[in-house]
């Protein structure tokens, strides 16, 4: 159980367009959603929290604008990268919690997304 | 500021060796401390959880410990098997506030056989 579905997995697009990424809890209703980044041999770096419904709050530093998070259901939430540069190329992960995201509640992550921005 | 240390080095140890990693920090009083497995271009896994109340739990080969007043996690693979090759993650959490989860950077281990 606790399955996260993030998709796609890799993604190469060219400077300026923009690129969505999904993620779905797929058996079980995730109350909560996180996006994360993380750079190589970095740690996760959360960008932002998003309840079903309601807006997402970013962390200090991420531009709202430039990544636009949406939470439309209790199963999915988007991460879309908006004129994407060569320096958003990063590995985007998702995860999902069914109680709010409590820290004594675990966190079940999607595979991650690959972008790369040329 | 808040710090989440994990050794940036590779552990590598011999299969059926115990494997022990560190997790330590400071400036901050977590109330609960997980430990995640990620292998290369991968989510992480979760594996454990730990509350700031309890000095140790075991699941199956693995064990976490939990010291507050050392500020440490210990995080220890008995009969340490070539599938356990991957970097752990160590998270921790308060209880105020939105309890997010903040992680560390990770130490990668490498079983061989």
């Amino acid at each position: 159980g606790a399955v996260v579905s993030q998709h796609p997995s890799r993604v190469i697009c060219k400077s300026g367009t923009s690129v969505k990424i999904e993620c779905r809890s797929l058996d079980f209703q995730a109350t909560t959603m996180f996006w994360y980044r993380q750079f190589p041999k970095q740690s996760l770096m959360l960008m932002a929290t998003s309840n079903e419904g309601s807006k997402a709050t970013y962390e200090q530093g991420v531009e709202k604008d430039k990544f636009l998070i949406n939470h439309a259901s209790l199963t999915l939430s988007t991460l879309t990268v908006t004129s994407a540069h060569p320096e958003d190329s990063s590995f985007y992960i998702c995860s999902a919690s069914w109680a709010g995201g409590l820290g004594n509640s675990p966190l079940h992550f999607g595979n991650g997304t690959r972008l790369t921005v040329t | 500021s808040q710090k989440i240390e994990q050794n940036s080095e590779a552990l590598n140890i011999q299969e059926g060796k115990t494997a022990t990693l560190t997790c330590n920090y400071t400036n901050y009083s977590p109330a609960y401390l997980q430990w995640y497995r990620q292998d290369p271009g991968r989510g992480p896994v979760f594996l454990l959880l730990i509350r700031e109340n309890e000095k140790e739990k075991r699941k199956e080969r693995l064990k976490v410990t939990f010291d507050t007043t050392l500020k440490q996690s210990l995080f220890h693979i008995t009969a340490s098997q070539p599938a356990d090759s991957a970097t752990y993650l160590c998270a921790l959490a308060s209880n105020t506030g939105f309890q997010k989860l903040v992680f560390g950077t990770g130490t990668r281990l490498l079983v061989s056989p």
